[in-house]
């Protein structure tokens, strides 16, 4: 079936710091693949996604490629901010389009 | 105003009772869902609808029920709630028509079950 592995938080960095987060998937096909972030106390929102192999998605300074080699879908950025603190979802779209499956979020505290 | 609300935001309630959430959205979006957020498990599919009517069993839907009377609502029930299900919920929205994959969440209901 399908599943979504992350790494396990919570992830500690100073400000500036390089951030990766590891997420890699099990599934039939080459699904869409997600990073949702959850800032405290609100709901989950879109980062970023790719649809296809070799696919970078990025936005706000977040990147991540879809690499069906390796089924994984790492999150990285260069410099992170005090204000990137938050939860972060890795997801894959199923086969059938019906329902995202989740990992089980990595909790990311940046210092300054 | 957001375009995906939740009401309540928090509530509290006994073993037993049965307890009705709501979710509204003004996206136009005919795809909605209900997740639940549990510490250290991620989100986990309760139920979801394709259209009004329309209601499919998601991974977890024992002890839940819903109902998708208009295209905007779609309300989860605890028929009898239980401790166990104390967690946060969470509503989606997704616009398939458009070949859209993206879901869009609502702030979230956090229920406590005694």
């Amino acid at each position: 079936g399908n599943s979504v592995t992350q790494m396990e938080g919570p992830v500690t960095l100073s400000e500036e710091a390089f951030l990766t987060i590891n997420c890699t998937y099990t599934a039939t096909g080459y699904p869409s693949l997600f990073w949702y972030v959850q800032y405290p106390g609100e709901g989950l929102q879109l980062l970023l996604k790719a649809t296809k192999a070799d696919d970078k998605g990025s936005n706000k300074g977040f990147e991540a490629t879809y690499r069906k080699e390796t089924t994984s879908f790492h999150l990285e950025k260069g410099s992170v901010q005090v204000s990137d603190s938050a939860v972060y979802f890795c997801a894959l779209l199923n086969q059938a389009g019906t329902a995202l499956i989740f990992g089980k979020g990595t909790t990311l505290s940046v210092s300054s | 105003d957001a375009d995906v609300t939740q009401t309540p935001r928090n509530r509290i309630t006994k073993t037993g009772k049965r307890i009705m959430l709501e979710c509204s959205q003004t996206k136009g979006h005919d795809r909605m869902y209900w997740y639940r957020q549990d510490p250290g498990l991620g989100l986990r599919l309760i139920y979801y609808s394709f259209d009004v009517k329309d209601i499919n069993k998601g991974e977890i839907s024992d002890g839940y029920s819903v109902s998708r009377q208009a295209q905007a609502k779609f309300s989860l029930s605890l028929e009898s709630a239980i401790p166990n299900q104390t967690a946060l919920y969470f509503c989606a929205t997704s616009d398939f028509r458009l070949g859209q994959e993206t879901q869009y969440f609502g702030p979230g209901t956090r229920l406590l079950v005694l």
